[in-house]
C-alpha cells in the first residue's frame, strides 16, 4: 500500500525543547517537502529535498532543520529557536519538484505548551 | 514575493447547487495550477489539476479554467453534494525551481 506516511499525529512538547516529526514515503519520489498551516494562512513552505542529500529553505525555515539522508524519508526538527511551533505540519512528495502532483501526508498537529 | 490570492474564504451552498472558487497569481512562468481538497485533520488530497497549454479541465462534477493573460484560475463544482463540504487550495507553480505556492483556502459548506 503505497503513501506518504506521517508520525506521530498528535505532539506535545515543552517549550525549549527540540522535536523531531517523522515523514516517510514509499512512492519512489524524488521530491520531498514540509509545510505548515495555521488557520488562515494556507500552507507555507518550511524546507523541500530534490534529491538525497540535498535540500534547500522554503520561505519559512528559520526555527527548522532537515536531512535528507536517505530517498524515502525526510524528518523534520522543529527547535527551540522557531518563535511560534505551535501548528500542523505537513510533508509531501512529488515525483519530480512543482510541476507533477504532490501527494501529501496525514499531517502532524504539534503543541508546544 | 510570488503569491496566490484566493476568494472566497468561505463558501456556503444548498445542495445540488453550483461553487466557484477563484484565485490569482503573480507570476507569470507558473505553468501547474493543482486544486486540493482538504477534510477536517487529513492531509490535502489532489482533485484536479491545470497545465497552462490548456484553458479548462473537467472531471465529472468538477471543472477548472485557467486565464493566463488575467492570471487567475477557478474551480467550478456542479450539483454540489454534503460531501463536498471541505476546505480548498488552489496552488501555482512559482519561480525556475517551480515549487507550489498556496492560496489561503476556501472553507465550502454543502448544506442538505
Amino acid at each position: 500500500d503505497g503513501g506518504i506516511t506521517q508520525s506521530p499525529k498528535y505532539l506535545f512538547r515543552k517549550e525549549g525543547q527540540n522535536v523531531t516529526l517523522s515523514c516517510e514515503q514509499n512512492l519512489n519520489h524524488d521530491a520531498m517537502y514540509w509545510y505548515r498551516q495555521d488557520p488562515g494562512q494556507g500552507l507555507r513552505l518550511i524546507y523541500y529535498s530534490q534529491i538525497v542529500n540535498d535540500f534547500q529553505k522554503g520561505d519559512i525555515a528559520e526555527g527548522y532543520s532537515v536531512s535528507r539522508e536517505k530517498k524515502e524519508s525526510f524528518p523534520l526538527t522543529v527547535t527551540s529557536a522557531q518563535k511560534n511551533p505551535t501548528a500542523f505540519y505537513l510533508c509531501a512528495s512529488s515525483i519530480q519538484r512543482g510541476s507533477t502532483e504532490a501527494f501529501f501526508g496525514q499531517g502532524t498537529r504539534l503543541t508546544v505548551v | 514575493g510570488e503569491n496566490v490570492e484566493q476568494h472566497p474564504s468561505t463558501l456556503s451552498v444548498q445542495e445540488g447547487d453550483s461553487a466557484v472558487i477563484k484565485c490569482t497569481y503573480s507570476d507569470s512562468a507558473s505553468n501547474y495550477f493543482p486544486w486540493y481538497k482538504q477534510e477536517l485533520g487529513k492531509g490535502p488530497q489532489l482533485i484536479i489539476d491545470i497545465r497552462s497549454n490548456v484553458g479548462e479541465k473537467k472531471d465529472q462534477r468538477i471543472a477548472v479554467t485557467l486565464n493566463k493573460t488575467a492570471k487567475h484560475f477557478s474551480l467550478h463544482i456542479t450539483e454540489t453534494q454534503p460531501e463536498d463540504s471541505a476546505v480548498y487550495f488552489c496552488a501555482a507553480s512559482i519561480g525556475g525551481f517551480q515549487k507550489l505556492v498556496f492560496g489561503t483556502g476556501t472553507r465550502l459548506l454543502v448544506s442538505p
